[in-house]
């Protein structure tokens, strides 16, 4: 079955930096690669996604990457703010409607 | 606004109680999903639904556990008898096949001690 490794757990920034956050996926029928925000107190919310037949996805100060080749998915977000600060799941769609999520990345950002 | 509501948000049960878990998914949404959230293994898919029929309970403990959709308006996960090993937070998500994206509803934060 699909697996999804999801680097690095904790992510500590400054305010106005970039922050990266990397994904792999084991299975090539693959091919719907969602992030989601988890706030404190609250259910991930959905804030980018990207298909197999695109290989970048802006939006706004958010952006994804999708290397199909060697089974990477990136998140990239421009111009941190404190409001940023979450828990970030990557996770890939195998298909069936099983989704698969990475275990999450802690992101802070420092004021 | 539409959105995914789950029901109770808090609850603290004594080992051994049968606890119910409620969630009213996004109105048109053919499939929902309960997922568990801990902080050791993450987001887990306990089970999943299409059109009130489940497609897939794998995730799921059988001798405890049991997930129903008594009409599509409403789904259950229910465990009986709880554990303490069962404290997490339970996320119900809803979703339309055709679009993939799943809409997680605020939670169900269940403490058995």
């Amino acid at each position: 079955g699909e697996n999804v490794e999801q680097h690095p757990s904790t992510l500590s920034v400054q305010e106005g930096d970039s922050a990266v956050i990397k994904c792999t996926y084991s299975d090539s029928a693959s091919n719907y690669f969602p992030w989601y925000k988890q706030e404190l107190g609250k259910g991930p919310q959905l804030i980018i996604d990207i298909r197999s037949n695109v290989g970048e996805k802006k939006d706004q100060r958010i952006a994804v990457t999708l290397n199909k080749t060697a089974k990477h998915f990136s998140l990239h977000i421009t111009e941190t703010q404190p409001e940023d600060s979450a828990v970030y799941f990557c996770a890939a769609y195998t298909g069936g409607f099983k989704t698969i999520f990475g275990a999450g990345t802690r992101l802070f950002v420092k004021a | 606004d539409a959105r995914v509501t789950q029901t109770p948000r808090h609850k603290v049960t004594e080992m051994g109680q049968e606890v119910t878990m409620r969630c009213q998914p996004i109105l048109g949404h053919n499939t929902v999903f309960w997922y568990r959230q801990t902080m050791m293994q993450g987001l887990e898919l306990l089970a999943y639904f299409r059109n009130r029929a489940p497609l897939d309970d794998s995730g799921m403990p059988k001798d405890r556990f049991s997930a129903e959709m008594p009409d599509a308006t409403l789904a259950t996960l229910k465990i009986q008898p709880s554990e303490p090993r069962d404290s997490a937070v339970y996320f119900c998500a809803s979703g339309h096949r055709e679009i993939a994206e799943a809409f997680f509803g605020q939670g169900t934060r269940l403490t058995v001690v």
